[in-house]
């Protein structure tokens, strides 16, 4: 099992632009969720989805869109960077709501 | 709203000298208290998974404990290895977003001196 990916694994985008960052497990879990960790401050949840086809917001949702077609695939869409955005991203699963979470290696996104 | 404080935010120790490393805790109802291993660069690892006051678990030169307020990872014999940040996270049965979000620690960066 690979477990998490995630792609890329670093981007410098410009204020404005727009871009998709890629997740997939090869574990069939059913949750996935993307969290943001910023320097002095704990990783916070995005957005969060509890199968194919269902997605939530979490508690720092602005500014992003997530979608999930399949049970591999999470991804999370900037739809115009702004430098406030400028942070490492994870994704994680986990097969249940009461297992273990799992995390991806992170992709570090800077705004200029 | 459920908080989680580590502490210290940093500690240097030499190899072989135990420590102790905090996360102090309040949710409405604890489904799972997790602790995670975090190198640079890198994703959380996981550890633990302690779910009510009393549990212990241990691999390797690391204990973890719970109590109803805080946990405790109990670092043995600590070799350069073991250098990383530690992160604490709480999993509340009652909270938002449908119980899935975890509430993070900022960590505590352990630097084990050879």
């Amino acid at each position: 099992n690979a477990g998490v990916t995630q792609t890329p694994k670093f981007q410098v985008l410009k204020t404005g632009q727009s871009m998709t960052l890629q997740c997939a497990q090869d574990m069939n879990h059913e949750y996935m969720s993307w969290y943001r960790q910023d320097p002095g401050m704990g990783l916070r949840l995005i957005h969060y989805s509890v199968g194919a086809g269902i997605t939530d917001q979490g508690e720092v949702p602005n500014g992003y869109n997530v979608s999930r077609s399949t049970t591999e695939d999470f991804p999370l869409r900037l739809l115009s960077a702004a430098p406030s955005q400028t942070s490492v991203y994870f994704c994680a699963s986990r097969k249940t709501v009461s297992d273990t979470q799992y995390f991806g290696p992170g992709t570090r996104l800077t705004v200029l | 709203e459920d908080q989680v404080t580590q502490s210290p935010e940093a500690l240097r120790l030499q190899e072989g000298e135990s420590s102790s490393l905090n996360c102090s805790y309040t949710v409405s109802g604890l489904r799972g208290l997790f602790w995670y291993r975090q190198d640079p660069g890198k994703g959380p690892e996981f550890l633990f998974t302690l779910y009510s006051a009393g549990e212990e678990k241990e691999k390797e030169r690391l204990k973890a404990t719970l109590t109803k307020k805080e946990s405790f990872l109990h670092i043995t014999a600590p070799k350069p290895e073991d250098s990383a940040t530690y992160l604490c996270a709480v999993q509340d049965s009652r909270g938002d977003f449908g119980n899935e979000k975890l509430t993070f620690g900022t960590g505590t960066r352990l630097t084990i001196i050879p």
